[in-house]
């Protein structure tokens, strides 16, 4: 059964704090996702990974940043949190090939930043 | 990917069909999906439709495809109050191997 587990549930920072959000999967994908997710725009792309170390741009990646050191890790950084960053992230990882599309999501990060 | 869309609400008495609606914009989307958000949750995976074919069914669930419109739709049959959740269409786009979701559809089922 594949499991995608991410540090915390709920995480309370000040503006300008440097925030860590991680995200592990027991499965051996290749590939990670970070999403945010606002009420009314569902999820939206921050940043993917098809490989260690290998790192590709999402549809809204200003203002984050990530990790892939180990290929079942994946970090989102927030170097300079502000309050338009507050939001639930979801991390999310799937197997290369045509065969396997699907995604494995985690059950989310509540960050609120005050 | 591109745009998809969804209306954001939909209210479904209980042991009735609910049908939720999604169109989207990428005429190379070689898979569809329905994935289910139930509260505090994240997301998980109810179906998907290959884009060669025009439905699916799997249960309870019933997914329509009309590729000429670029429209989706999940049926549920007989709709329990555990069924009430986000419901989120997302296209994978071939061009540049990503999902794209749309705003999600919150059901609600009363009794």
């Amino acid at each position: 059964d594949v499991k995608v587990t991410q540090s915390s549930r709920y995480l309370v920072k000040r503006t300008g704090e440097k925030v860590f959000l991680e995200c592990v999967q027991d499965m051996d994908h290749e590939n990670m996702f970070w999403y945010r997710q606002d009420p009314g725009l569902g999820l939206r792309l921050i940043y993917f990974s098809y490989d260690v170390k290998m790192k590709e741009k999402g549809d809204i990646p200003e203002g984050y940043s990530v990790s892939r050191e180990k290929k079942e890790r994946f970090s989102l950084i927030l170097e300079s949190a502000s309050t338009n960053q507050t939001s639930m992230y979801l991390c999310a990882s799937s197997l290369t090939g045509q065969e396997s599309l699907e995604q494995y999501f985690g059950p989310g990060t509540r960050l609120t930043v005050t | 990917g591109e745009d998809v869309e969804q209306s954001l609400f939909l209210s479904v008495r209980e042991g009735d069909s609910s049908v939720i609606n999604c169109t989207y914009t990428d005429s190379s989307s070689t898979y569809l999906y329905w994935y289910k958000q139930e509260p505090g949750a994240g997301l998980q995976l109810l179906t998907y439709i290959f884009s060669n074919m025009d439905m699916k069914q799997d249960q309870r669930l019933t997914v329509l495809l009309n590729k000429k419109d670029k429209h989706l739709s999940l049926r549920i049959a007989d709709t329990q109050t555990g069924d009430s959740a986000i419901y989120f269409c997302a296209e994978f786009c071939s061009n540049d191997y990503k999902l794209s979701f749309g705003a999600g559809t919150t059901v609600t089922v009363r009794a």
